[in-house]
């Protein structure tokens, strides 16, 4: 089955310093994996996107990720954090079983980062 | 900018009267998605649509239905709204299969 691991429920981090978020994936096939991220009482903002090419992946907000194919992982890091990154990070992968049409995400449960100063 | 809207941001619904969540958008995506999401959880795909097909989660109750009438506008209707349907209620959209553009989402309480 197709499923997404985000091991960590809250990741601290002080402030400046870099931080990592991590997610597993298992899918078949060639993944096409996304990070989002949702401030409270906001939907969820897309950051980033891997689908080919480079392994190192950059976003918004300073954000970048990095596509490990033998470790099935796909990790969100900054490499300094600021106190406005505070919020619940989510990843996600596009559902290899639907071949057209939409896109359906099977996300992580999410991982909560708060950021001291 | 383009954006996806949903209005309101905050619903208070009595149990069991049909409440309405609108959601609009200016991406001129094709696809539109609703999701339900409870404290802080992983959002639960209820439905979309792809263009004017409607594509119902085979998990999702019948007591949610969505309306398309355009590409720009969907609804999303709770007939007979319960105490666990309080939720935020999330729209999203998408170019087919392309990345997915939430709104800011509505948070729905039920009394």
């Amino acid at each position: 089955a197709q499923s997404v691991a985000q091991p960590e429920d809250q990741v601290n981090v002080a402030e400046g310093n870099p931080l990592t978020v991590k997610c597993t994936y298992s899918v078949s096939g060639n993944p096409y994996l996304f990070w989002y991220v949702q401030y409270p009482n906001r939907g969820l903002q897309f950051l980033l996107k891997y689908i080919t090419g480079d392994n190192l992946v950059k976003g918004s907000y300073g954000f970048e990720a990095e596509f490990n194919k033998s470790q099935t992982s796909f990790h969100l890091k900054k490499p300094s954090a600021l106190v406005s990154d505070s919020a619940l990070y989510f990843c996600a992968v596009r559902d290899p079983s639907l071949t057209r049409g939409y896109n359906k995400l099977i996300f992580g449960a999410g991982t909560r980062l708060a950021v001291h100063p | 900018d383009a954006m996806v809207i949903q209005n309101p941001r905050y619903q208070v619904t009595q149990f069991g009267k049909p409440v309405t969540l609108s959601c609009s958008q200016t991406l001129n995506h094709n696809v539109m998605y609703w999701y339900q999401q409870k404290s802080s959880q992983a959002p639960k795909l209820l439905f979309h649509y792809y263009d004017k097909d409607f594509n119902n989660e085979a998990d999702t109750p019948d007591n949610f239905q969505s309306r398309r009438p355009n590409t720009s506008f969907c609804f999303l209707d709770i007939r007979s709204p319960g105490l666990g349907d309080a939720a935020m209620y999330l729209c999203a959209t998408s170019r087919d299969r392309a990345e997915q553009y939430f709104g800011p989402g509505t948070r729905l309480t039920v009394t």
